[in-house]
């Protein structure tokens, strides 16, 4: 059926250094696709959305790169901060089903 | 603006029993989806609507049930509370069309 993955549970990185999150998506249907922060107690953030028409989005410190031959999605953050700290997760979405799945997620440790 | 709010943030019920769940969605936004969040399963799809009109539903019995009201409030409803149903409950909304999703904090419901 159709699901959305992630290759690594858990990444520590070094502050300052960049974080790469990586994202694996099985229904090549989907056309867009949303990464999402969550802190402890809290809901999920939006941080950046890219559409299939796409192979790169910037926004403020991220970048989402698309590869749709291989059906792979990846964040970019760069300069990570302590505040990066939390869970990220992917989540895909395909026209007319008004609906998301989301992937696993992903822990992102900061280390100072 | 306010963000997606959602009541009550904390619940507690006992097996057998119901429980309805209330989440307002930004002003503005008339999509409003829901979600169940548990360790084991992650995030999962309930069900989306959209102008009082359920668009789509996900992989749940049909003990979870929604509405959505003239002003784009929705309630989501659980009959017959099972242990198994304890998880953390999101609300998300958007303006309609497949872009920017915002999440609300959440309500926690333990089922004991």
């Amino acid at each position: 059926g159709e699901s959305v993955g992630l290759h690594l549970p858990t990444l520590s990185v070094q502050e300052g250094d960049n974080s790469i999150i990586n994202c694996a998506y099985s229904n090549s249907a989907s056309d867009y696709f949303i990464w999402y922060k969550q802190e402890s107690g809290k809901g999920p953030q939006f941080i950046i959305d890219i559409r299939s028409n796409m192979d790169k989005r910037q926004g403020q410190r991220v970048t989402v790169l698309l590869n749709k031959t291989v059906k792979h999605l990846s964040l970019q953050i760069a300069a990570t901060q302590p505040g990066d700290s939390a869970v990220y997760f992917c989540a895909e979405s395909t026209s007319g089903t008004y609906k998301y799945i989301f992937g696993t997620g992903t822990r992102l440790k900061v280390l100072a | 603006k306010a963000g997606v709010t959602q009541t009550p943030r904390y619940l507690i019920k006992t097996r057998g029993q119901q429980v309805t769940l209330s989440c307002s969605p930004i002003s503005g936004h008339r999509s409003v989806s829901w979600y169940q969040q548990t360790p084991g399963q992650g995030l999962q799809f309930l069900f989306e609507y959209f102008s009082e009109t359920q668009r789509n539903k996900g992989n749940f019995p049909g003990r979870f049930s929604g509405r959505q009201f003239s002003n784009s409030r929705s309630e989501m409803n659980v009959s017959t509370l099972e242990l198994g149903d304890s998880a953390l409950y999101l609300c998300a909304s958007s303006s309609g069309g497949r872009n920017e999703q915002y999440f609300g904090p959440g309500t926690r419901l333990t089922v004991t």
